[in-house]
């Protein structure tokens, strides 16, 4: 069963507006933190922004905002006022505090952002 | 300044040869972990480390080894690489037994096998 499920392979969004990137999630481990990480062109994962599944209030930093419902299993990412700097693939990824702490990725978003 | 270091960052090999991949992070972490990304199936882990001389499998570990001699050094082997093993790879580390840490991934490695 997949465990990280992002099912937006490709998303347009005009330069200042805001974008939602989905992402829904699968365990059973009540201990858990889920991620987004962005990966511009030249390669390298950069960490954005995190939600522990205990935290009561969703994660923010700065113009990213994670949408996180437990209920629903899912920890969409919302980026305000979008710059073209911003496109870029995006993953999201889990982390159990069973299965040796491994990390699951998604298959990621591309994200275009239009000026 | 902390950081996960991979080298080489652009390798093109033929099949066959034997080739090894450095990962070295300077933060004391305990967790290493390698991962592939191929398109359309995003980060897949190979083997991962939880500490010194203890590794395991990851989703896809068949063609690569590792080892965990030094808590600093993950280096990934490739004994007899194949095209198939033509990928972007990246090593990262963390914190143990944390949900709540950040991977820190190296730059990346991409690899050519022809």
């Amino acid at each position: 069963a997949q465990k990280i499920t992002q099912t937006q392979p490709g998303m347009f969004v005009q330069e200042k507006e805001a974008v939602t990137l989905d992402c829904t999630y699968d365990t059973s481990d009540p201990s858990y933190g889920l991620f987004w990480y962005k990966q511009p062109s030249s390669g390298e994962m950069i960490f954005l922004i995190y939600q522990g599944s205990y935290d009561q209030q969703n994660a923010t930093e700065g113009r990213y905002s994670l949408n996180f419902q437990k209920a629903r299993k899912s920890a969409n990412l919302v980026i305000s006022a979008s710059q073209l700097g911003d496109s870029a693939m995006y993953f999201c990824a889990m982390r159990e505090r069973w299965g040796y702490q491994k990390v699951t990725f998604g298959t990621g978003t591309k994200l275009q952002v239009i000026p | 300044e902390a950081q996960v270091t991979q080298n080489p960052r652009y390798l093109i090999t033929v099949t066959g040869k034997k080739l090894t991949v450095t990962c070295s992070q300077n933060m004391n972490h305990e967790y290493m972990s390698w991962y592939r990304q191929d398109p359309g199936l995003g980060l897949r882990q190979i083997y991962y480390s939880m500490n010194v001389e203890v590794t395991d499998k990851g989703d896809v570990p068949e063609g690569y080894k590792v080892s965990r001699k030094e808590k600093r050094n993950f280096p990934l082997i490739l004994e007899s690489p194949s095209p198939n093993q033509t990928s972007l790879y990246f090593c990262a580390s963390s914190l143990q037994l944390r949900t709540n840490t950040e991977a820190f991934f190296g730059q990346g490695t991409r690899l050519t096998v022809v």
